[in-house]
């Protein structure tokens, strides 16, 4: 079974930093992750899927990145409504799994 | 527009069992996998169970397997979660998903399960 790490747990940023979000599988996934946004009291909304593809309707401002173990969340300048929880997600093989979580609150 | 709308989550005794319903819309349901994630208050997303297309296909997390079910009616639209000899553990918000290959690309808004005496 994949087990997956985030880090930080927590960061505190300012409105137009930027943010660099780590997930670490435990073994090889290839790209077979996805990110998730979640905002207090709302569903979870993808953001991006295998590593790098933005879905649908998310702005640029989001990027991903890695491949095998080390993946990268990137958001280039946070805007208000960015300051959420973010989770990673991977589905090479069964079960699929998620990560922890990383909270990005306002500094 | 898709839209995925969860029903049945109340609060249950230890050991009672609850179904709970996603009624789907706005795509073609019979075309693809859908799956439930689950959310303990204050915690992080857990994938729960999935059902393939025609429902011939089921996977379930470990802490469920022998006391949860999950089926779907493609004729209705409909995806379903029954739950038996519920635990404290079990007491999350439930969310119904769609899932093409195991990435979880719109969520319904979740219903609340809480299993209490």
């Amino acid at each position: 079974e994949v087990v997956l790490t985030q880090s930080p747990a927590t960061l505190s940023l300012s409105p137009g930093e930027r943010a660099t979000l780590s997930c670490r599988a435990s073994q090889s996934i290839s790209t077979y992750l996805a990110w998730y946004q979640q905002k207090p009291g709302q569903a979870p909304r993808l953001l991006i899927y295998d590593a790098s593809n933005r879905a649908t309707g998310i702005p640029a401002r989001f990027s991903g990145s890695g491949s095998g173990t080390d993946f990268t969340l990137s958001i280039s300048s946070l805007e208000p409504e960015d300051f959420a929880v973010y989770y990673c997600q991977q589905r090479s093989g069964w079960p699929p799994g998620f990560g922890p979580g990383t909270k990005v609150d306002i500094k | 527009e898709v839209q995925l709308v969860e029903s049945g989550g109340v609060l249950v005794q230890p050991g009672g069992s609850l179904r709970l319903s996603c009624a789907a819309s706005g795509f073609t349901f019979s075309s693809y996998w859908m799956t439930w994630v689950r959310q303990a208050p204050g915690k992080g997303l857990e994938w729960v169970a999935s059902i393939n297309e025609d429902g011939t296909d089921t996977r379930y997390v470990d802490s469920v397997k022998g006391r949860f079910t999950i089926s779907r009616d493609n004729a209705k639209s409909s995806l379903y979660l029954q739950m038996n000899c519920l635990r404290g553990e079990d007491t999350a918000v439930y969310y119904c998903t769609r899932d093409p290959t195991r990435r979880y690309d719109f969520w319904g808004q979740g219903t609340l399960v809480t299993v209490s005496s």
